[in-house]
């Protein structure tokens, strides 16, 4: 079956430690995207990939970073100077940058104490 | 700056009785609108989509939405609620100009009486 997948479902870590959340499509998509969602803000988004090699930043790139070696892979990184990284994150793809029809990831719940 | 204001955080309606999600939007072009669901600890699932034509947009799950310019209102309807349709319901916009970005709503989170 095609979509996308997260891992882990749940994490944990200690504040100023940086963590790795993975998101994996197999969708042959060629565009991906991270948003972070928070009670009653909906979702924002964090970075987004058109390309395989190439990013951009979205509302709220301060204190992550990503990488897209692959096309099927886009990992997100909730480095120490994220100053509140506790949330939901979801990966989303999309068949092209213009498609307009996003499909989601189940998400990760990242926790930092 | 282009918006998407849901005006309700939390609606409850017993089962069996119908159902109206409110969504307004602020863009200067012609938007296109959707509404998505997300069950707790899930991602989002699309409900339906309204690109141009027939401002009545059918989606899955016996969900509809319409589209009235006139109010910048893109509102999800549904005539008889399932217990299973208790969800968080987000409606959001597509950007066009330059990069294709979605603005989200804060979503409306629906709990359905037995």
């Amino acid at each position: 079956d095609g979509g996308i997948t997260q891992s882990p479902k749940y994490l944990f870590r200690k504040e100023g430690q940086n963590v790795t959340l993975s998101c994996e499509q197999n969708l042959n998509h060629d565009a991906m995207y991270w948003y972070r969602q928070d009670p009653g803000q909906g979702l924002r988004l964090i970075y987004y990939s058109q390309i395989v090699n190439d990013f951009q930043k979205g509302d709220i790139a301060e204190g992550y970073s990503v990488s897209r070696e692959k096309k099927e892979s886009f990992p997100l990184t909730v480095t120490s100077a994220q100053k509140n990284p506790t949330a939901f994150y979801l990966c989303a793809s999309s068949l092209k940058p213009s498609s307009y029809e996003q499909y989601f990831g189940p998400g990760t719940r990242l926790t930092v104490t | 700056a282009q918006s998407v204001t849901q005006p309700d955080i939390h609606i409850t309606v017993s089962e069996g009785a119908s159902l109206e999600l409110r969504c307004n939007y602020s863009y200067g072009a012609t938007p296109y609108l959707f509404w998505y669901v997300q069950s707790p600890g899930q991602g989002l699932q699309l409900l339906l989509k309204y690109f141009s034509g027939d401002t009545l947009v059918q989606g899955i799950k016996g969900f509809e939405a319409e589209f009235k310019r006139s109010q910048s209102s893109f509102n999800l309807r549904k005539p008889s609620v399932h217990w299973s349709d208790a969800a968080e319901y987000f409606c959001a916009v597509v950007t066009t100009s330059g990069t294709y970005k979605y603005i989200f709503g804060t979503g409306t989170r629906l709990k359905v009486l037995a």
